[in-house]
């Protein structure tokens, strides 16, 4: 079954400190996988897409990480800022242009 | 540059109503369209996607429908609302570019059906 699960949840950091999400799955066959962030009540915005052959890819103060061989992605947020507060969903494309497998996201709050 | 937009932004309607959320593109041609839905506390559910003026794929069976009467716009509709369409709708748009292609989110149409 193809699936795509987020971890942690939630999770609530001080501002400046770092933080990483974990997006493991099982969708096969891959062929990239994307790290969006949600403001709540907006739509989702791109941060990142990776496929098969990349390792890291970074935006900003946004890193991905993806090991196509045990299946797992990270999204790793240096020295956070309070817009940085809002969802970050994982999502996994398999080969095809429409099939698109979401996680439920991780919801993070930064505090000052 | 590329802008996307949905109306209404917010939406309460009874049950048994009927409902027509419209999503536009504007400043590209030919795009890829999609219809989410997120609920509460779960990711995001395609709906529907279109290649094409008029045409139309579903993903999930269900009492909603879509069309696409013009190139640039596309529209979610349903005869009856049940409880269970309550949701956050999200229109998207793509252009095919291989694995590089990103879908760009509108800002989406909070549901309540009571």
């Amino acid at each position: 079954k193809n699936q795509v699960e987020q971890s942690p949840q939630s999770l609530i950091i001080l501002e400046g400190k770092n933080c990483t999400l974990q997006c493991n799955y099982t969708v096969s066959p891959f062929s990239n996988l994307r790290w969006y962030k949600q403001d709540t009540g907006r739509g989702p915005v791109s941060l990142t897409i990776m496929t098969f052959s990349e390792n890291t890819k970074s935006n900003g103060r946004y890193t991905a990480t993806l090991d196509a061989d045990t299946k797992q992605s990270s999204l790793h947020i240096t020295a956070s800022q309070l817009s940085d507060s809002a969802s970050y969903i994982c999502v996994v494309i398999q080969t095809g242009a429409n099939n698109l497998f979401f996680g439920t996201g991780t919801r993070l709050t930064v505090i000052p | 540059s590329q802008t996307i937009h949905q109306w209404p932004a917010t939406l309460v309607q009874p049950v048994g109503s009927p409902l027509s959320l419209e999503c536009t593109v504007e400043g590209t041609s030919n795009p890829n369209l999609y219809w989410y839905r997120q609920a509460a506390g779960r990711g995001l559910q395609l709906l529907f996607y279109s290649v094409g003026i008029g045409q139309i794929s579903s993903e999930v069976p269900q009492n909603l429908s879509a069309s696409r009467p013009q190139d640039r716009q596309f529209i979610l509709s349903s005869k009856k609302l049940l409880l269970s369409d309550s949701g956050f709708y999200l229109c998207a748009w793509s252009v095919l570019g291989g694995v590089q292609e990103t879908q760009y989110f509108g800002p989406g149409t909070r549901l309540l059906v009571l």
